[in-house]
């Protein structure tokens, strides 16, 4: 099935700890998105990546960090500087950043802090 | 900087219902308008893409209009069942592939 996997289903993140989550999309697509959703809002976005070795910040990539080393794969830190991380993560892709393109999403990773 | 508006934030209907969802715009210079599906604690399936030019699309029961001088569009529902009952999301797309979503209308089919 051609899909995208979004691990783990749920994270728990302590105090000062960096945590990551994983995007996998096995559709050829070339672009990859990280969003965040918190609680009866939209999804704001993160970082996007249009190839392999090159991605750009979103409207809120304070406290995040991203890799994209290969196209199937598009990993989103959280690291220790983002004060408020408690929220519902999703993934996305598309064949390329053309806005013609259907955005395809993954189930989503809800994270939250101990 | 483009908002995006849903109104109302949480409907209720009885099964049977039709209805129309809002989706309203601040800057109409749109690519095209997407509308989503989102079940709980799920991600976005794609229910219809309406591009600027198009004043409609169609899929099945669902219809989804464009005014983009407005800067409005409405998703109708015809003849709502509760499998229907999820949370409706819309997103405006620049012609640079960037997508700004509003924050979503909460439906609930009763049956």
């Amino acid at each position: 099935d051609g899909g995208i996997t979004q691990s783990p289903k749920y994270l728990f993140r302590k105090e000062g700890q960096n945590v990551t989550l994983s995007c996998e999309q096995n559709l050829n697509h070339d672009a990859m998105y990280w969003y965040r959703q918190d609680p009866g809002q939209g999804l704001r976005l993160i970082y996007y990546s249009q190839i392999v070795n090159d991605f750009q910040k979103g409207d809120i990539a304070e406290g995040y960090s991203v890799s994209r080393e290969k196209k199937e794969s598009f990993p989103l830190t959280v690291t220790s500087a983002q004060k408020n991380p408690t929220a519902f993560y999703l993934c996305a892709s598309t064949w390329d950043r053309n806005p013609k393109n259907i955005q395809y999403f993954g189930a989503g990773t809800r994270l939250s802090v101990l | 900087k483009q908002e995006v508006t849903q109104i109302p934030a949480a409907l209720s209907v009885p099964e049977g219902e039709n209805l129309v969802l809002n989706c309203s715009f601040t800057d109409s210079a749109i690519y095209n308008l997407q509308w989503f599906r989102q079940d709980p604690g799920k991600g976005l399936t794609s229910l219809l893409l309406i591009q600027s030019s198009q004043r409609e699309q169609t899929s099945g029961r669902l219809n989804a209009s464009l005014d983009k001088s407005s800067g409005r569009s409405t998703l109708y529902i015809a003849a709502s069942q509760p499998g229907d009952s999820a949370t409706y999301l819309c997103a405006v797309n620049t012609n640079a592939g960037k997508s700004t979503f509003g924050d979503g209308t909460t439906l609930t089919v009763k049956p």
